[in-house]
């Protein structure tokens, strides 16, 4: 099945700087790469997804990179503010041989913002 | 509004002792999850459903069953609990496999003595 590695665990950030979040999967037949973010307390919530044809796809301050021959995808943050602390999760779509497929989830990203 | 739900919101119960969490979606989704959220394992899937009578197997299915009778309900059921399934458990939901986003229940707090 898929396996997704999410690093670093942790991240601490002073406000107004970048934030990258990296992630690898093993399944090169992993399509869907979607990314969710998870405040304190609260459930998960898509902030930005990409798709196996495309390299890049931003939303404002948010972007996602795709490497398909290296197997990695990236989040990136830009000029963090406060409301981005929160923990994100990376994800890859995992085929199985039926046609059937599931999400398989990196372990997540801890994101702090210093005021 | 469109919303998955789930009950009971936290519940604690004992070793061996029969509980169903339901979970409920009203967007007419045909796929449907069941996860649980561990500390430093992130979210890992239970089982799923591509459509009423039609599940399978994720990462981690021992000690769990599910049923999907109607499209709307996907009932998650524990016959004999274990400690070890004391854990944060989320419902999902999204209009199809191809990719789609994944409509997050608010989950629900078993704790499992």
């Amino acid at each position: 099945g898929e396996n997704v590695e999410q690093h670093p665990s942790t991240l601490s950030v002073q406000e107004g700087d970048s934030a990258v979040i990296k992630c690898t999967y093993s399944d090169s037949a992993s399509n869907y790469f979607p990314w969710y973010k998870q405040e304190l307390g609260k459930r998960p919530q898509l902030i930005i997804d990409i798709r196996s044809n495309v390299g890049e796809k931003k939303d404002q301050r948010i972007a996602v990179t795709l490497n398909k021959t290296a197997k990695h995808f990236s989040l990136h943050i830009t000029e963090t503010q406060p409301e981005d602390s929160a923990v994100y999760f990376c994800a890859a779509r995992a085929y199985s041989g039926g046609g059937a497929d599931g999400l398989t989830f990196g372990k997540g990203t801890h994101l702090i913002i210093q005021p | 509004e469109a919303q998955v739900t789930q009950n009971p919101r936290y519940l604690i119960t004992v070793t061996g002792k029969k509980l169903t969490v339901t979970c409920s979606q009203n967007m007419n989704h045909e796929y449907m999850s069941w996860y649980r959220q561990d500390p430093g394992l992130g979210l890992r899937q239970i089982y799923y459903s591509m459509n009423v009578e039609v599940t399978d197997k994720g990462d981690v299915p021992e000690g769990y069953k599910v049923s999907r009778k109607e499209k709307r309900n996907f009932p998650l059921i524990l016959e004999s609990p274990s400690p070890n399934q004391t854990s944060l458990y989320f419902c999902a939901s999204s209009l199809g496999t191809g990719g789609y986003e994944q409509y997050f229940g608010p989950g629900t707090r078993l704790t499992v003595t």
